[in-house]
């Protein structure tokens, strides 16, 4: 199966810094990777998919990047309300795997 | 809009079976998939299996094979999850997640339903 990484683990940031999150593949997805948020007691939020697609709603602060092997999940200024755990999701292989995660934590 | 409600927390002892259920609304449930994925406490995130809503074919991770099964109602526009042979390591917040697209990807999730595994 394909192993999803995420670096860093954790990133401690404020309030209107930007968030760079990495997710490398152990081989290539293309361009089948997803990026969700979730918040403590709820259910993940869908961000990002097809590796650069913003969803419905999701403000254009988040955007993605990347193809193959090496992705990037970036927050150009976090609010309050965006410190969360986020995962990337590839699913173009059977069976779909997700990153570990990467805590953004206030600093 | 488009919603899924899960059915409420179960606690089970090991080697019982629980069906957890998935109902959905707000758009025509044929048209897509379904997908369950799990998480224990403090965990990441773990694809289970996906069911075709217009066959009914369902599609198992291979580790789940054998132990949980897929299936819907279409009448009632709700999918059913069922795990056999509980063991400790089955607890966990079970998610049901829409698919869309090909290859699927996740746009609406439901709330989770959190199924306790305990002698």
């Amino acid at each position: 199966e394909i192993v999803l990484t995420q670096s860093p683990g954790t990133l401690s940031l404020s309030p209107g810094e930007r968030a760079t999150l990495s997710c490398r593949a152990s081989q290539s997805v293309s361009s089948y990777l997803a990026w969700f948020q979730q918040k403590p007691g709820q259910a993940p939020r869908l961000l990002i998919y097809g590796a650069s697609s913003r969803a419905p709603g999701i403000p254009d602060r988040f955007s993605g990047s990347g193809s193959g092997t090496d992705f990037t999940l970036t927050i150009s200024r976090l609010e309050p309300e965006d410190f969360a755990v986020y995962y990337c999701q590839q699913y173009g292989t059977s069976p779909r795997t997700f990153g570990q995660g990467t805590k953004v934590e206030v600093k | 809009q488009v919603q899924l409600v899960q059915s409420g927390a179960e606690v089970k002892k090991p080697g019982a079976s629980v069906k957890v259920s998935c109902k959905a609304s707000g758009y025509t449930f044929t048209g897509y998939y379904m997908h369950w994925v799990r998480q224990a406490p403090g965990q990441g995130l773990e694809w289970v299996a996906y069911i075709n809503l217009n066959s009914g074919g369902a599609t198992y991770a291979q580790k789940f094979q054998g132990s949980v099964t897929v299936t819907r109602d279409t009448s009632i526009s709700t999918v059913y999850m069922e795990l056999s042979r509980l063991t400790s390591d089955d607890t966990a917040v079970y998610y049901c997640v829409r698919g869309v697209g090909a290859p699927n990807y996740y746009d609406y999730w439901g709330q989770g339903t959190l199924v306790t595994v305990s002698s």
